[in-house]
C-alpha cells in the first residue's frame, strides 16, 4: 500500500529552526509537495520538489531524496505565525496526491 | 476575487437526508477535485474531474457523486447522509491532472450528520 508517515506534533522555540520529516512509499513518484494549514482553514501551497536536493524559498526551505524515501521541511527565524499543521503530499505514478496526516508545529514565545 | 468558493461553509444535517455541497473556481483551472479531511487522517480524495464533462472516484467515492457540467462549477452530492461522513470537505482545483504544480483550495464546509 501507498503511505505517508510525518510527526504528529512538534514545538519550537519562536527565532529557533524547525526541521519536519516525511517518509514515502509510493506507487511512482512524480513529486512531493508540502503544504500549511492553519486551523480552522484551507492548505496552502508551500513548496514542491521533484528533484533530489534543497530547495529555498524565504525562511522556508524542503529538501528531498528519492532514493531514501525522504523528505523534509526547514523552517527558520520562527514565528508565532507559523503555528500550523504541515501537510505532505506526494504525487503517484497516476498523478494522484497521497497525503500525510499533518504536522501539527506548535511554536512558543 | 479569483479563487474557490464553497458553499455552505457548515451545515448539521440530519441522517438519510440529501446534501449538496457547491464548489466554484473562476480561474479556468481544468482539474477540480473533492477532499474529506479527518482528524487523524490525511486529505483523501473523494471524487475528481480532470475536464468538464468527465469525472473519476478517488479513495473514499462511496455515499457520494459529483458533475462537472461546466468548468467552474463541481458540486458534491450526498444523496443519503449517514454519521460517517461528518467531515471538513474541500474543493480544490489545479490547471490540470498530472500539473506539477499546486492545489488550490476552497476554505472548506463542516458538515455534521446527526
Amino acid at each position: 500500500g501507498q503511505n505517508i508517515d510525518q510527526p504528529t506534533e512538534m514545538t519550537a522555540t519562536e527565532g529557533a529552526i524547525v526541521q519536519i520529516n516525511c517518509t514515502y512509499q509510493t506507487s511512482g513518484f512524480n513529486g512531493l509537495f508540502w503544504y500549511q494549514q492553519h486551523a480552522g482553514e484551507a492548505p496552502t501551497f508551500l513548496s514542491y520538489n521533484v528533484l533530489d536536493g534543497l530547495e529555498e524559498k524565504g525562511r522556508f526551505s524542503s529538501f528531498l531524496s528519492r532514493s531514501k524515501g525522504y523528505s523534509y521541511l526547514l523552517l527558520k527565524e520562527l514565528q508565532m505565525k507559523d503555528s500550523a499543521s504541515y501537510l505532505c503530499a506526494v504525487m503517484d505514478s497516476n498523478y494522484q496526491l497521497i497525503w500525510g496526516a499533518g504536522t501539527k508545529l506548535i511554536i512558543k514565545p | 476575487i479569483a479563487g474557490i468558493t464553497q458553499a455552505p461553509t457548515s451545515q448539521i444535517l440530519a441522517a438519510g437526508r440529501r446534501m449538496t455541497l457547491r464548489c466554484t473556481q473562476d480561474m479556468r483551472h481544468n482539474a477540480m477535485y473533492w477532499y474529506r479531511q479527518d482528524l487523524g487522517l490525511g486529505l483523501r480524495l473523494i471524487h475528481y474531474s480532470n475536464t468538464a464533462g468527465t469525472t473519476g472516484k478517488g479513495e473514499v467515492p462511496d455515499g457520494y457523486s459529483v458533475s462537472r457540467a461546466n468548468t467552474d462549477d463541481f458540486p458534491l452530492t450526498l444523496a443519503s447522509a449517514v454519521p460517517s461522513q461528518t467531515s471538513v470537505y474541500f474543493c480544490a482545483s489545479s490547471l490540470g491532472q498530472g500539473n506539477t504544480g499546486e492545489l488550490f483550495f476552497g476554505e472548506g464546509s463542516r458538515l455534521t450528520v446527526l
